[in-house]
């Protein structure tokens, strides 16, 4: 059974840090894209950065970008965010996806349960 | 980026009757080289994550009931609930994944009257 799992979230001041994980387990997580998506309260969803395969190249939205690092540790099958410089707008539901892989594919075929930031003093 | 929009903001629909939902990008998601469209839909209930119901526009994700469909190409598209049933009742978002960054419409709500 596929499974993410996002710990790190909470409370945070503005101009703070965070780390988000994401555990992955039940498929081989090395041979997929990953994503982390966040949901603002009340809100639509939003997209916020990609890591390939191997980790060599990343992509980010422009209001993360330069804040935000996404990377990854395929032998212990984790996803990671490394948020710097934390604004109140930046107050989400963190979700981890994972793409599918295969056919052209980038759809989020998985999601995890989500794990809450909130930027607040 | 492309820009998606959704409408209506939401809608009440009886049991046993079609929800219809429209999705509209700023530019086509319809892909020249293999003619496929670059277009999700995801249903989203409270308290849960998202999960994906339909990609390339109109494939079914495996599980998915068969009174949810997807139609549309280039930048028009429309899910359908032919049957609502109660269990539907749930925030459905588009997404294109042809460019990033990747784009969410803003969803549609679907409840029941």
């Amino acid at each position: 059974e596929v499974q993410l799992v996002e710990s790190g979230g909470g409370l945070v001041q503005p101009g703070g840090s965070l780390r988000l994980s994401c555990a992955a387990s039940g498929f081989t997580f090395s041979g997929h894209l990953m994503d982390w998506v966040r949901q603002d309260p009340g809100r639509g969803l939003v997209w916020v950065a990609r890591i390939n395969t191997d980790g060599s190249t990343t992509i980010y939205a422009d209001s993360v970008k330069g804040r935000f690092t996404i990377s990854r540790d395929n032998a212990k099958n984790t996803l990671y965010l490394q948020m710097n410089s934390l604004r109140a707008e930046d107050t989400a539901v963190y979700y981890c996806a994972r793409e599918f892989f295969g056919s052209g594919r980038r759809d989020f075929d998985y999601w995890g349960q989500g794990t809450l930031v909130t930027v607040s003093s | 980026d492309i820009v998606m929009t959704q409408s209506p903001d939401s809608l009440a629909v009886s049991l046993g009757e079609r929800a219809t939902i429209n999705c509209k990008s700023s530019q086509s998601v319809l892909s020249s080289s293999n003619n496929k469209n670059y277009l999700a839909w995801y249903q989203q209930k409270p308290g849960q994550p998202p999960t994906l119901l339909i990609y390339w526009a109109s494939t079914r994700q495996s599980g998915v009931p068969d009174r949810i469909s997807g139609s549309g190409s280039g930048t028009d598209f429309t899910l359908t609930i032919s049957s609502l049933e109660a269990e539907d009742v749930a925030v459905y978002y588009c997404q294109q994944y042809s460019t990033t960054p990747f784009t969410f419409g803003p969803g549609t709500k679907v409840d029941i009257k």
